[in-house]
């Protein structure tokens, strides 16, 4: 079974510029969710979707950060424009279900903003 | 929201033990979980335990909970070179398996 895809693996910008990032959950997998990993901390969640529909972005800045999962398969996240604190690694995970216990992790797209 | 914990270095030798230790706040977390990540790459599940157990083994891995300090501990049996990662804890709030709350992990370095 193919694990969760992402990319691309790393990805350099300048400040203000903008950036997207792609995912392909496992096949079959209803909830999709990204995080963001700064150096040296644990993931933060960003936004979990359930199929196509959005079920939390609470911790999502939404004034540069967008998210959609348009036919409930791949997803895509934006930042527009990029500051120099959104250098991190950005997860994309996948569960089965909502709620689901087990969540599969790809292997992230470094960003470095500069 | 919750808050989780962990030191953020340990030592090993090959063949020893090791003990990750971790803590949170949120007593409604039902399930916790140890997830490994090696370097450039994503997490890996290692386990998960429910609220109402105290203690799960899997092969080499003892998960220990202790719900009334909010305390949870991963053991690795005969430590491997391999085993070096970091460690994170993470916990569901309020209740759920989704919304997850990570620690900052613990680095395990493996020493021959």
């Amino acid at each position: 079974e193919a694990g969760v895809a992402q990319s691309p693996r790393y990805k350099i910008i300048e400040k203000r510029q903008s950036v997207a990032f792609w995912c392909n959950p496992i096949s079959g997998h209803a909830t999709l969710y990204w995080y963001q990993q700064i150096l040296g901390q644990g993931p933060k969640l960003l936004i979990q979707f359930q199929n196509n529909g959005v079920v939390d972005d609470s911790q999502l800045p939404k004034d540069r950060f967008s998210a959609e999962r348009l036919k409930g398969v791949d997803s895509t996240l934006k930042i527009q424009p990029a500051k120099l604190e959104d250098s991190a690694v950005y997860l994309c995970a996948s569960s089965l279900v909502a709620g689901g216990l087990e969540q599969y992790f790809g292997p992230g797209t470094r960003l470095t903003v500069t | 929201g919750e808050d989780v914990e962990q030191s953020l270095f340990l030592s090993v030798r090959e063949g020893d033990s090791s003990v990750i230790n971790c803590t949170y706040t949120d007593s409604s977390s039902t399930y916790l979980y140890w997830y490994k990540q090696e370097p450039g790459a994503g997490l890996q599940l290692l386990t998960y335990i429910f609220s109402n157990m105290d203690m799960k083994q899997d092969q080499r891995l003892t998960v220990l909970l202790n719900k009334k300090d909010k305390h949870l501990s991963l053991r690795i049996a005969d430590t491997q070179t391999g085993d070096s990662a970091i460690y994170f804890c993470a916990a569901g709030e309020g209740g759920t398996a989704s919304k997850l709350t990570f620690g900052t992990g613990t680095r395990l370095q493996v020493t021959l």
